[in-house]
Order: C-alpha cells, then sequence, then structure tokens
C-alpha cells in the first residue's frame, strides 16, 4: 500500500499565479518531508524539506506546508513561472530511513 | 551542489546480455542508493548500502545486484537482461549519520531500454 500519495498526476497553472502541490501520508512515524523537481530522463533536484517539528518552511518563491494532524503537505509555488514546469514528487521519511517517494505531480505552467 | 555521476546516461541492450549501471560520487557519503523508475509510477528503493561492504534490498525486488567496495563507487549489475527490465535506473547518495534525517543528491540517471 502506498505510504506516501500524490493524488493529481497533473496541475495546469497560469505564469504569475500560485501553484499548489498535495501530497498525502500514512505512516505516522514518517518525521522528514522532502519535494523534489525532475525533468524527463534527468534525476531528481532537490527543492525543499521540512522536518516534522515544524509546520511551514520558506525558500524563496516555494513554501511547504506540514500539517501533522491531517497528515497533510504542501508546496506553494508563487509566482509560478514557465520554467518550474516539470514532476514534482513529494518524499518522506522516518529516523534517517531511505526516502519513500510518491507517484509525482506534472506541472505545467503557461505563459 | 552534488558531485555524483551515472554511466551510461543512455542505454539500448538485447535480451540476454549482462550489463553494469556505474555510479560514483565524490562528496564522501557513507550512504547510497538506487532507485527505478517508470514514467507515472513513484521512485522505487531496488538497493541501498550504509557504508563499505554493505548491501540491502530495497523495497522492490529486484533482479540487479549491488556492490560497494569502495566508497565513492556502487554499480549495479543485470545478469541477463530482460525486456522487462526496460526502466530509469537513478543512484542517490546521502551524507546522513544512522537516525538522521537528510536529502539525497541524485545522479543524472541510466535510461535503460533492453529490447
Amino acid at each position: 500500500d502506498q505510504q506516501v500519495k500524490q493524488n493529481s498526476p497533473s496541475l495546469s497553472v497560469q505564469e504569475g499565479r500560485i501553484s499548489i502541490l498535495n501530497c498525502d501520508y500514512t505512516n505516522s512515524m514518517f518525521d522528514y518531508f522532502l519535494w523534489y523537481k525532475k525533468y524527463p530522463a534527468e534525476g531528481p533536484t532537490f527543492l525543499i524539506s521540512i522536518s516534522s517539528i515544524k509546520d511551514k518552511n520558506e525558500d524563496g518563491r516555494f513554501t511547504v506546508f506540514l500539517n501533522k494532524s491531517a497528515k497533510h503537505l504542501s508546496l506553494h509555488i508563487v509566482p509560478s513561472q514557465p520554467g518550474d514546469s516539470a514532476v514534482y514528487f513529494c518524499a518522506a521519511s522516518s529516523r534517517g530511513t531511505a526516502l519513500i517517494f510518491g507517484k509525482g505531480t506534472t506541472l505545467s505552467v503557461s505563459s | 551542489e552534488a558531485d555524483i555521476y551515472q554511466t551510461p546516461r543512455y542505454l539500448v541492450i538485447g535480451t540476454g546480455k549482462k550489463i553494469t549501471l556505474e555510479c560514483s560520487q565524490t562528496m564522501g557519503h557513507d550512504k547510497m542508493y538506487w532507485y527505478q523508475q517508470d514514467p507515472g509510477m513513484e521512485l522505487h528503493l531496488i538497493h541501498y548500502s550504509y557504508g563499505v561492504n554493505s548491501t540491502e534490498k530495497g523495497d522492490l525486488s529486484s533482479e540487479s545486484t549491488v556492490s560497494r567496495i569502495r566508497t565513492e563507487h556502487f554499480p549495479l549489475t543485470l545478469e541477463s537482461a530482460r525486456p522487462s527490465h526496460t526502466s530509469q535506473y537513478l543512484c542517490a547518495s546521502s551524507g546522513g549519520r544512522s537516525g538522521r534525517n537528510e536529502k539525497l543528491f541524485f545522479g543524472s540517471g541510466t535510461q535503460l531500454s533492453v529490447l
């Protein structure tokens, strides 16, 4: 059974608007969450992370929100740019174990 | 920036051939991983190593094998490639100590096609 779920396979947003990507998890032992960005035929690149002791982390245009009671996290990209078009993977781990990934959400930002 | 390298980037090979996918990192990381990913699917962990001479199988059953003779090198071998092995193979490393969370650095991946 999937422990990390990204229920939206795709998302389309206009340039300049906000992109919100969602992720749900089932394992309450997860204490570290990350977002990766991936282009086709490339390896994932790290975007932003958050520890379970926080509920928000910000880095430039990217903000990750964590709701532990709902076992839900989201990535906000503001403002969205065409170069943000890629597949975004949510990942989680507990106590330093290997990351478990969701299936990804394909973001398309149109100009 | 991450210094982790995978070769080859692309490989097309016939059924039954033996192949080795190379992965090297220059960051001195103890932990290294191999993930397999198909389009629209999650990354599946197939092998990992927490140090020299230490290798473990991941969550996804794989017919591949790995070795870790040197810290910086973590090759993956398929003894007899089959069309079902067609996929993208991603190598990653992290410097996280046991029990501590740390992000993974990924290589560019090897896109394998078995005919």
